[in-house]
């Protein structure tokens, strides 16, 4: 079993659609990551939490602690965020990050 | 713009040879860390670097090597050894050891890695 496990692996919605992916970690964690891979590759990260709730845009991201779970939330979803969203944990003390295998997001008009 | 600049975007090797990944970054980053991504899988750690002149493997370090001479320049070399090379290869850094504060990982945008 993966330390960290992402749900849904792949996600088709429309656009304007309210979307959720979910991480769950079985290890102790100093911190969370979402971050997000574009076609062509590349990452880019959008948060790290250890704790409550963040906001970025459209975007926000969720922790809880006690139940070693996190949620990444898109608000009126469009094409251009369109890609793959990989949940990453630091794990505790340390800076070794373990990847979730992403959820693949893919947005129509 | 500050950033991290992973070059070539593609590499072929062929058979029995060696290759190497560029990363370089001029966001003045102490950490810098390759990965490798295959298909279905989550990113891994090949070898981390948290200071120049020094260096450490990772979870899949067999069959590669680096250098950190430079703290902006920490080059992959994809050895003969390494049986199945082909994937997606990702470098990124952090500003320093993360001393009780955790800082987000800056990405490069990668080098695809085939075997020909």
């Amino acid at each position: 079993k993966n330390e960290v496990e992402q749900s849904p692996q792949n996600l088709t919605a429309q656009e304007g659609e309210f979307i959720t992916i979910n991480c769950s970690y079985s290890v102790g964690i100093s911190a969370l990551h979402w971050l997000q891979q574009h076609p062509g590759g590349g990452i880019v990260s959008l948060f790290m939490l250890s704790s409550g709730k963040k906001k970025h845009g459209r975007l926000i991201a969720t922790i809880n602690i006690q139940e070693k779970h996190s949620s990444l939330h898109i608000t009126a979803s469009h094409p251009r965020d369109s890609a793959v969203y990989i949940c990453a944990v630091n794990l505790f003390n340390t800076d070794k990050l373990i990847f979730g295998t992403g959820t693949r997001l893919q947005v129509f008009p | 713009d500050g950033g991290i600049t992973q070059s070539p975007k593609y590499l072929f090797r062929k058979e029995g040879q060696n290759v190497t990944l560029s990363c370089e970054q001029n966001l003045n980053h102490d950490a810098m860390y390759w990965y490798r991504q295959d298909p279905g899988q989550g990113l891994r750690l090949i070898y981390y670097s948290q200071i120049v002149n020094d260096f450490q493997k990772g979870d899949i370090a067999e069959g590669y090597s680096v250098s950190r001479e430079k703290k902006e320049s920490f080059p992959l070399t994809v050895t003969s050894a390494q049986k199945n090379p082909t994937a997606f290869y990702l470098c990124a850094s952090i500003e320093g050891a993360h001393g009780g504060s955790y800082q987000p990982q800056h990405f490069g945008d990668g080098t695809r890695l085939s075997i020909l």
